[in-house]
């Protein structure tokens, strides 16, 4: 079993959708989760950082830590074609290893 | 600030060539990351650097091997090249040394390498 299982998708949603992107985990000791988007041939940017469970809000953009369940979620509100992009989850533990999902592309439609 | 930087953004090797890819962190990071992504694996990490220690390391043959300087530029080799070695490398910088946003990573954008 991976550490990190996302569903790669794609997904497309209409502008002004709102998109939820998910990934689950198996190792208890994971306490920072981050999400990047990665445009294509592109590096992935750090959009959002959360350490242990709960909510983080930044603009439009809304992440959700559920240790209890090992279950992360981004969720853009408003999407924009300039979301079009691959989401790729990522979490470590107290080391400074990080493990990564394998993204989901996902494409707004104007 | 600048960001992470990586060179050459592009390579083009022959199989059994080996090649050598840089990273500059940004400044004040002393912890430096590099990955591998290809379309089927995604994201696999390779190794860190800190302190110009190797403190991880992923699960990848010693073909793949790295070093950082005391400025904590890194550099990453691979030796022998084989086909399947295609990829984007990625390096990420972050500034591990405490508090709460330590291990935030940030990304280059990468050397693209093709082997043929």
């Amino acid at each position: 079993q991976k550490e990190v299982e996302q569903d790669p998708g794609p997904l497309s949603v209409p502008e002004g959708a709102i998109v939820s992107l998910n990934c689950t985990y198996s190792n208890s000791a994971f306490q920072y989760f981050m999400w990047y988007r990665q445009y294509s041939r592109k590096g992935p940017e750090l959009l959002m950082y959360t350490y242990s469970s709960g909510n983080k809000e930044d603009g439009r953009f809304t992440a959700q830590v559920d240790k209890s369940s090992k279950y992360i979620s981004l969720f853009i509100r408003d999407s924009q074609p300039s979301d079009s992009a691959t989401y790729l989850c990522a979490m470590s533990g107290s080391g400074n290893q990080f493990y990564f999902g394998t993204g989901t592309s996902l494409t707004v439609i104007p | 600030k600048a960001g992470v930087t990586q060179t050459p953004r592009y390579l083009i090797k022959t199989r059994g060539q080996q090649v050598t890819l840089s990273c500059s962190p940004i400044s004040g990071h002393r912890s430096v990351s590099w990955y591998q992504q290809t379309p089927g694996q995604g994201l696999q990490f390779l190794f860190e650097y800190f302190s110009e220690t190797q403190r991880n390391k992923g699960n990848f043959p010693g073909r793949f091997s790295g070093r950082q300087f005391s400025n904590s530029r890194s550099e990453m080799n691979v030796s022998t090249l084989e086909l399947g070695d295609s990829a984007l490398y990625l390096c990420a910088s972050s500034l591990s040394g405490g508090g709460p946003h330590y291990n935030e990573q940030f990304f280059g954008p990468g050397t693209r390498l093709t082997v043929l």
